[in-house]
């Protein structure tokens, strides 16, 4: 099992549509959570970044995590074509130092 | 805001050359990670470092080196450049290891 799961896609949505993006991981005593979007070509940037249980908005943007259950998602809202990119989903353990990524979901956003 | 510079954005290299990829960053932050990042595929973690004076390895160090002599600066060195090492490196910094990391531009390399 690998340590943080993402469905790679493609995943297409209509443009004004809500985007769910999802990804799981193994390990249990996680701590932080972040979400990064890479358009192609470009180096990664922070979308979010979520620490407790329940939701987190910023904009368009939600970012909800269900530590009970593993997982954590990003819901873009009024999807727009600009937010097609590639999301990659990180995740930091207790007492580790490092962020452990996914591989990433390629998300299009269709006029 | 300079933020995490990295230079060279393009580089071609030989067969068993060797180079320095260099990273700087003006956020004083603490940590700071190499990554590479092989078409189509996720980030992976060569080195890190959490202050000046120590690195350890990560993910796929082999055929890498670094140091950490100031917070700063944190370079990567190839020392005998191979086709395996043809990739996109990405260096990061957080302030410390439950902040986001903040990621440079790139440099797209190319082993021939």
């Amino acid at each position: 099992q690998k340590e943080v799961e993402q469905n790679s896609g493609p995943l297409s949505v209509p443009e004004g549509a809500i985007a769910s993006l999802n990804c799981t991981y193994s390990d249990r005593v996680s701590q932080s959570f972040f979400w990064y979007r890479q358009y192609s070509g470009k180096s990664p940037e922070l979308i979010m970044s979520i620490y407790s249980n329940g939701d987190k908005e910023d904009g368009r943007f939600t970012a909800q995590l269900n530590k009970a259950s593993q997982y954590v998602s990003l819901l873009i809202r009024d999807s727009q074509p600009s937010d097609s990119a590639t999301y990659l989903c990180a995740v930091k353990g207790l007492g580790n130092e490092k962020l452990t990524f996914g591989t990433g979901t390629r998300l299009t956003i269709i006029p | 805001n300079a933020g995490v510079t990295q230079t060279p954005k393009f580089r071609i290299l030989k067969i068993g050359q060797s180079m320095t990829l260099q990273c700087t960053q003006d956020m004083n932050h603490n940590y700071m990670y190499w990554y590479r990042q092989d078409p189509g595929m996720g980030l992976k973690l060569i080195y890190y470092s959490v202050g000046a004076g120590i690195t350890d390895k990560g993910e796929v160090p082999n055929g890498y080196n670094v140091s950490r002599s100031t917070t700063e600066d944190f370079p990567l060195r190839l020392e005998l450049a191979a086709p395996s090492q043809t990739s996109v490196y990405f260096c990061a910094s957080s302030l410390d290891s439950n902040q986001p990391q903040h990621f440079g531009d790139g440099t797209r390399l190319s082993i021939l």
